[in-house]
């Protein structure tokens, strides 16, 4: 079946610009989660989604972040204004959350952000 | 706070060889699991075995085994029989309140031939 897919797989951007950053999670998850990973590092939770209830935000390192998750299924990251320290390999996962009683995340192959 | 802690930044182990990745955290919560990844040089993060907080036996997934200590709050990943293949980062990561993750920095593996 189809994992968890993630467009574009890089993104170049100058800095000052806006980029969109997508994911697409396995059907039937209602759990999705952005990180960000930086060079050598671990993962920094970003944000949450589980099904209709409001996102916990508390991972959002600024108020140039923002995600949304339309329909309870593709969910998009946006970064404005992008600074050079932005620049990191952005992951989504998605899992059955509570409701499925299996909590491990299904990860996508990232998307591999560089500022300019 | 939630806590997760990798102490070995990175590992060698001879093919063939079991190993062990450490893994401790803290929490305060009752209820929470405990997950590994693994992480090749591709950078796609690969799930590898769980444990519930209240599971009374270690968990196991083929080679890959969780040594869980509950009172010493530890959670290390053995995996025997080491293959050319199980070279890349491990993540050994918490989740609390059901959906609160936090990952440890990692640890790197190498396995020698």
């Amino acid at each position: 079946g189809a994992g968890v897919s993630q467009s574009p797989s890089n993104k170049v951007t100058e800095k000052g610009k806006d980029v969109e950053l997508r994911c697409d999670p396995i059907s039937g998850h209602t759990a999705l989660y952005w990180y960000r990973q930086s060079l050598g590092q671990g993962l920094e939770f970003l944000i949450y989604f589980q099904g209709n209830s409001a996102p916990d935000k508390s991972g959002l390192p600024s108020d140039r972040f923002s995600a949304e998750r339309t329909g309870g299924s593709v969910s998009t990251l946006t970064i404005q204004r992008t600074q050079q320290e932005d620049s990191a390999v952005y992951l989504c996962a998605s899992s059955l959350g509570p409701r499925g009683g299996r909590y491990e995340q299904y990860f996508g192959p990232g998307t591999r952000l560089t500022v300019t | 706070a939630q806590k997760i802690t990798q102490t070995q930044p990175g590992m060698f182990v001879q093919e063939k060889e079991a190993v062990t990745l450490d893994c401790t955290y803290d929490t305060s919560d009752p209820s929470y699991g405990l997950f590994w990844y693994k992480q090749p040089s591709s950078g796609e993060m690969i799930f590898l075995i769980y444990q519930g907080s209240y599971d009374q036996q270690n968990a196991t997934e083929g080679r890959y085994s969780l040594n869980f200590q509950k009172a010493r709050k530890s959670a290390n990943l053995v995996i025997s029989a080491s293959q050319l293949g199980d070279s890349a980062m491990y993540f050994c990561a918490i989740l609390y309140s059901f959906n609160k993750f936090y990952f440890g920095s990692g640890t790197k593996l190498n396995v020698k031939p």
